[in-house]
């Protein structure tokens, strides 16, 4: 299985910083990466796929890069709903994997 | 709009069969693929697999000997059994439809979920 580590694990933030967050997948999945955001007692939700594309609907706010192993998720500046836990997934071949997850927590 | 909702028990004896159902409302089974995952304190967000509407299948490895994933179109149904579940099976399980997105090539996203339903195994 492809093992995805997110770093890091979480992070403190305030309103209107530029936070990233990295995933780095154990061997090259080219761009089969998505991000999503999960909030407590909610499912996730899908931000970005094949790397770098938003999924309709979501702020312009959030963007994606990379590529092969390594890559990162970026909010230009963080909103009072955004502080959430998001995770990469791999869609490169089945088992999909998952990382650990970064919580983004309020400063 | 594509809304999804699991149902089953919330509590599951040890060594027995662990059963969910997801009705899916408002859009077709056709072409997508529907898959489960699960997310425990302990494993984080798990694949379990998921079944075409069609009919075919594919499971995680890691429970491909306890698990099967069936669809039924005219119910607007797809179902999860897990058999000999252990404590490890406690979880939070999410029903989520699979779709591929793309232009030139295809990427495969979980775009639709579930609300999500707790299952504790438990004597």
């Amino acid at each position: 299985d492809i093992q995805m580590t997110q770093s890091p694990s979480s992070l403190s933030a305030s309103v209107g910083d530029r936070v990233t967050i990295t995933c780095r997948a154990s061997q090259s999945i080219n761009r089969y990466l998505n991000w999503y955001q999960q909030k407590p007692g909610k499912a996730p939700k899908l931000l970005i796929y094949a790397a770098s594309s938003l999924q309709s609907g979501v702020p312009s706010r959030f963007s994606g890069s990379g590529s092969g192993t390594d890559f990162a998720l970026t909010i230009s500046s963080l909103q009072p709903e955004d502080f959430a836990t998001y995770y990469c997934q791999d869609s490169y071949i089945t088992p999909w994997t998952f990382g650990q997850g970064t919580t983004v927590e309020v400063k | 709009q594509v809304q999804l909702e699991e149902s089953g028990p919330g509590l599951v004896k040890p060594s027995e069969t662990l059963s969910l159902t997801c009705t899916v409302s408002g859009g077709s089974f056709s072409p997508h693929y529907w898959s489960w995952i699960r997310q425990s304190p302990g494993k984080g967000l798990e694949y379990i697999g998921y079944v075409s509407h069609s009919g075919s299948s594919d499971y995680n490895p890691s429970l491909r000997s306890r698990v099967t994933i069936s669809i039924d179109t005219a119910k607007n149904q797809f179902s999860l059994r897990l058999s000999s579940v252990t404590a490890a099976d406690t979880a939070a399980y999410y029903c989520a439809r699979v779709i591929w997105l793309g232009e030139v090539i295809y990427y495969y996203v979980l775009d639709v979920w579930g609300q999500g339903t707790t299952v504790i195994v438990s004597s």
